[in-house]
């Protein structure tokens, strides 16, 4: 079984620019995660969507970061302007249990965010 | 909102001794305990995971276990090998969205 895929794996860009990121979950996979993971912290959800729906943007950034799953497949996250403490991995995990019940969830490799 | 404190920051064992890490939890509601390895550039990888109705669960050289009334729950990794070596995080999710909070990450080498 094919896992979560992210691309792309690194951006570099300078402060004030965009950058888009896009991940396919595990296939049958309806909820989605976006988690920002800081060097040397844990990973720290952002959104969570469950098929196309958001469930949990309680923790994004909404003047900068927005994120879409139109077809309650893939998902794209968005930082628009980018800061300096944007800086990190943003990781895509899916899982099969449904929200509202907890469950694996199973992460991609990951984008590696240079702001410069 | 859930708070999980993870100990010891770095861990290093020789090769063939055992690690343990533990981890704490604040929300009594939190009823899913999964463990993740994390390589160099990769993303996490789920190892093991404890629900809040089991005391201990093991899966070859690696066990974890739960004390719900301590609101404490630890992994225990038996014949360590290089290839253990990596940043391991605990986590603990909730019925109520299902995200998971992470702690800070152990740092655990394995010297050969």
């Amino acid at each position: 079984e094919a896992g979560v895929a992210q691309s792309p794996r690194y951006k570099i860009i300078e402060k004030r620019q965009s950058v888009a990121f896009w991940c396919n979950p595990i296939s049958g996979h309806a909820t989605l995660y976006w988690y920002q993971q800081i060097l040397g912290q844990g990973p720290k959800l952002l959104i969570q969507f469950q098929n196309n729906g958001v469930v949990d943007d309680s923790q994004l950034p909404k003047d900068r970061f927005s994120a879409e799953r139109l077809k309650g497949v893939d998902s794209t996250l968005k930082i628009q302007p980018a800061k300096l403490e944007d800086s990190a991995v943003y990781l895509c995990a899916s899982s099969s249990y449904p929200s509202g019940t907890a469950g694996e969830q199973y992460f991609g490799p990951g984008t590696r965010l240079t702001v410069t | 909102g859930e708070n999980v404190e993870q100990h010891p920051s770095t861990l290093s064992v020789q090769e063939g001794d055992s690690a343990v890490i533990k981890c704490t939890y604040s929300d009594s509601a939190s009823n899913y305990f999964p463990w993740y390895k994390q390589e160099l550039g990769k993303g996490p990888q789920l190892i093991i995971d404890i629900r809040s109705n089991v005391g201990e669960k093991k899966d070859q050289r690696i066990a974890v276990t739960l004390n719900k009334t301590a609101k404490h729950f630890s992994l225990h990794i038996t014949e360590t090998q290089p290839e253990d070596s990596a940043v391991y995080f605990c986590a603990a999710s909730d019925n109520q969205g299902g995200k998971l909070i992470f702690g800070q990450g152990t740092e655990l080498s394995v010297k050969p």
